[in-house]
């Protein structure tokens, strides 16, 4: 069975800081790692995966995600916020069923 | 290509009464799915399609139907609405027939409210 803990519900920064958003999973397959994004009143849109490639993913909008085995981890970063990624970010993990964790809500503050 | 569509956006049914949530996609996609999304729990899913004429069940199906007739549309139906079935509901869709590492495309939602 899959399961994902977000670690933290809600994260504030200030734009042009560094952003972390924290995602532990748990997966008895070799898992496929998702972060997607909501933006308010807004679908879910994909942010990147990884799917047993590279250990370092890159997406769109200027995040990454580094998936580590030994930490059952796959944190989001972004080097410098900007006032458009305020939104809430789902980590997702993948074996026969998508299990999604319960959401992380950014806000950046001027 | 309009991607993934959901009508309507907004909807208030009262206890007992039953409604059907469209969904239709223009990509061709053989895989597509109906989530509910409530605070604090994420995204659950309800019902899921592999192709035309196959559905089965999700993780909480209970008060709610599905057929998949053709591969554009998946409707879902509520047989008779509860308090409980308020939430925001997404339908998604994918290539593949499975989701295991398919790139889910979601609509925009449906916010429906039960008095």
């Amino acid at each position: 069975a899959q399961s994902v803990t977000q670690l933290d519900s809600h994260v504030s920064v200030s734009e042009g800081t560094p952003v972390l958003l924290r995602c532990n999973y748990s997966s008895s397959y070799s898992p496929s790692l998702f972060w997607y994004v909501q933006h308010p009143n807004k679908g879910l849109q994909l942010l990147l995966k990884y799917t047993s490639a590279a250990t370092l993913v890159k997406g769109i909008n200027g995040f990454e995600a580094e998936f580590k085995k030994s930490e059952t981890s796959f944190h989001l970063t972004k080097p410098s916020a900007h006032m458009s990624d305020a939104a809430e970010y789902f980590c997702v993990v993948s074996g026969q069923k998508l299990v999604f964790g319960t959401g992380t809500r950014l806000l950046v503050s001027p | 290509n309009a991607g993934v569509t959901q009508t309507p956006k907004f909807q208030v049914l009262k206890t007992g009464q039953s409604m059907t949530l469209q969904c239709a996609q223009d990509m061709n996609h053989e895989y597509m799915s109906w989530y509910r999304q409530d605070p604090g729990m994420g995204l659950r899913l309800i019902h899921y399609s592999v192709g035309a004429g196959i559905t089965d069940q999700g993780e909480v199906p209970n008060g709610y139907n599905v057929s998949r007739s053709t591969t554009e549309d998946f409707p879902l139906r509520l047989l008779s609405a509860a308090p409980s079935q308020t939430s925001v509901y997404f339908c998604a869709s994918s290539y593949g027939a499975g989701e295991a590492t398919d790139t889910q495309y979601f609509g925009p939602g449906t916010r429906l409210t039960v008095l």
